[in-house]
């Protein structure tokens, strides 16, 4: 399996609404990262994690809350989003973060996020 | 601002022409170097990377950069595009800046004509 996987596809969300975005890889990859992007734009690091612990937080507002259960999952919790926070969030893997060589990313196809 | 610079946003090509994009940064000291595509519809996946030794590396689908530290540039080259080359091409610099972060360019959309 050399994907990553998230899910949903696609999500629609109120201002005052919970939700919670999923990403899985069963590479042996033990870096993972939610990157943000939005339309005719590049990808903005959000956050990383290495070996399941919280690396960096790139000021990202306590509205947006990650979470790694184990080395396969990654989830990024929702709650009270702004309209502004409609974006593609992208996943990706690494096979390490440490020791600042990063082996390249494997991307998953994302989650559309339309806040509304 | 410290930041990575990707010249042109949109280059249109014929077939079999030669394709050069650049891409400059402006971090110093050590860097890992990448340049990712995304195909239309398709999640963006990795052309090529550099992380030290022979400054001219080689990827996927017959794509090359040429690390140049002096310029701080890591144009991406292709002797001959297809049609199918037709996407958009990101050029990604890793740099230890509060932790390990990989920074995108803005990207280039290239169009390759039939």
């Amino acid at each position: 399996d050399t994907e990553v996987t998230q899910t949903p596809k696609h999500l629609v969300m109120g201002m005052t609404n919970k939700k919670s975005l999923k990403c899985e890889q069963h590479m042996g990859h033990r870096a993972m990262y939610w990157y943000k992007q939005k339309a005719k734009k590049p990808p903005e690091l959000m956050f990383v994690y290495s070996y399941e612990k919280l690396s960096i937080n790139e000021s990202v507002p306590s509205r947006f809350s990650p979470e790694c259960p184990n080395s396969s999952l990654l989830n990024l919790h929702l709650h009270a989003l702004q309209p502004e926070d409609s974006a593609l969030y992208l996943c990706a893997s690494s096979l390490s973060h440490a020791q600042g060589i990063n082996y390249g990313y494997t991307f998953g196809s994302g989650t559309r996020l339309t806040v509304v | 601002a410290q930041s990575v610079s990707q010249h042109n946003h949109h280059v249109i090509l014929s077939e079999a022409a030669s394709l050069e994009l650049g891409c400059n940064y402006s971090y110093g000291g050590t860097v890992n170097l990448f340049w990712y595509v995304q195909y239309p519809g398709q999640h963006l996946q990795l052309l090529l990377k550099y992380f030290s030794g022979d400054p001219l590396v080689k990827g996927i689908k017959g794509f090359e950069a040429e690390f140049i530290k002096s310029k701080f540039s890591f144009n991406l080259r292709k002797p001959s595009v297809q049609w199918s080359d037709t996407a958009e091409y990101f050029c990604a610099v890793m740099r230890n800046t509060g932790g390990f972060k990989t920074i995108f360019g803005a990207g280039t959309r290239l169009f390759v004509k039939a």
